[in-house]
């Protein structure tokens, strides 16, 4: 079975610090995506990044960053100098296909708080 | 950016009524997915669909549930009889055909609120 972990309910922070969001994930299989979503007070869900099971470079973009570690079955998220639009629910997701494309097993995702 | 549409942005019904949600996937898709998230609560799977037939759905998707491609670009999902735990953000997404190796990013539309009364 297939299973995304994240540990963090809730995180605030104060503008300007950097935060790290974790993620961890459960799977048999050895081909799988990882994913990671915004979604902000709005309610709509931003896709931000999808990493494949064999590509294990670390990825930034811009102030974001991504961590990947099979060893630890591990997918972070990391926010450098946040600021007060970051504030949403970060969701981390797990997809394994089977001969189509897989569906998204998400956590139960992390509210970020950023304030002023 | 070419998004997925999703329509209405609220739905109230009372419950034991059907309801449809709509949603227009992004043109050159070709698979798409309703999810739902009751509130403060996660995203769960509900079913996918490829070439006009369902490939996967979850244990949430039971006979209450159907969903349909009408046409060309419309993709809808229809509750009936509703109840009151049926009340939830409804998404819709969409993905692109799978190239090379691997899944595309499933793009969300604003999802619908559904509250059943």
């Amino acid at each position: 079975a297939q299973k995304v972990t994240q540990a963090q309910t809730e995180i605030s922070v104060v503008e300007k610090e950097d935060v790290t969001l974790d993620c961890v994930y459960e799977t048999r299989d050895t081909t799988y995506y990882l994913f990671w979503y915004k979604q902000p007070p709005s309610g709509e869900l931003v896709f931000l990044i999808r990493r494949n099971s064999f590509d294990e470079q670390n990825e930034i973009s811009g102030r974001y960053s991504w961590n990947f570690q099979k060893s630890t079955s591990s997918f972070n998220f990391t926010i450098t100098a946040s600021q007060v639009v970051d504030s949403a629910v970060y969701f981390c997701a797990l997809s394994v296909p089977r001969g189509s494309q897989g569906n998204l097993i998400f956590g139960k995702g992390t509210k970020l708080s950023v304030k002023p | 950016e070419p998004e997925v549409t999703q329509t209405p942005s609220h739905q109230v019904t009372q419950m034991g009524q059907e309801v449809i949600l709509r949603c227009v996937p992004i043109s050159n898709h070709l698979y798409f997915y309703w999810y739902r998230q009751i509130l403060g609560q996660k995203v769960e799977f509900l079913v996918s669909f490829y070439n006009n037939e369902i490939s996967e759905k979850s244990e949430i998707f039971d006979d209450q549930f159907s969903v349909e491609r009408p046409d060309g670009s419309n993709f809808t999902l229809k509750i009936r009889s509703t109840k009151l735990e049926d009340s939830a953000m409804y998404f819709c997404a969409s993905s692109s055909p799978r190239q090379g190796y691997g899944d595309q990013p499933q793009h969300f539309g604003d999802g619908t609120r559904l509250s059943i009364l």
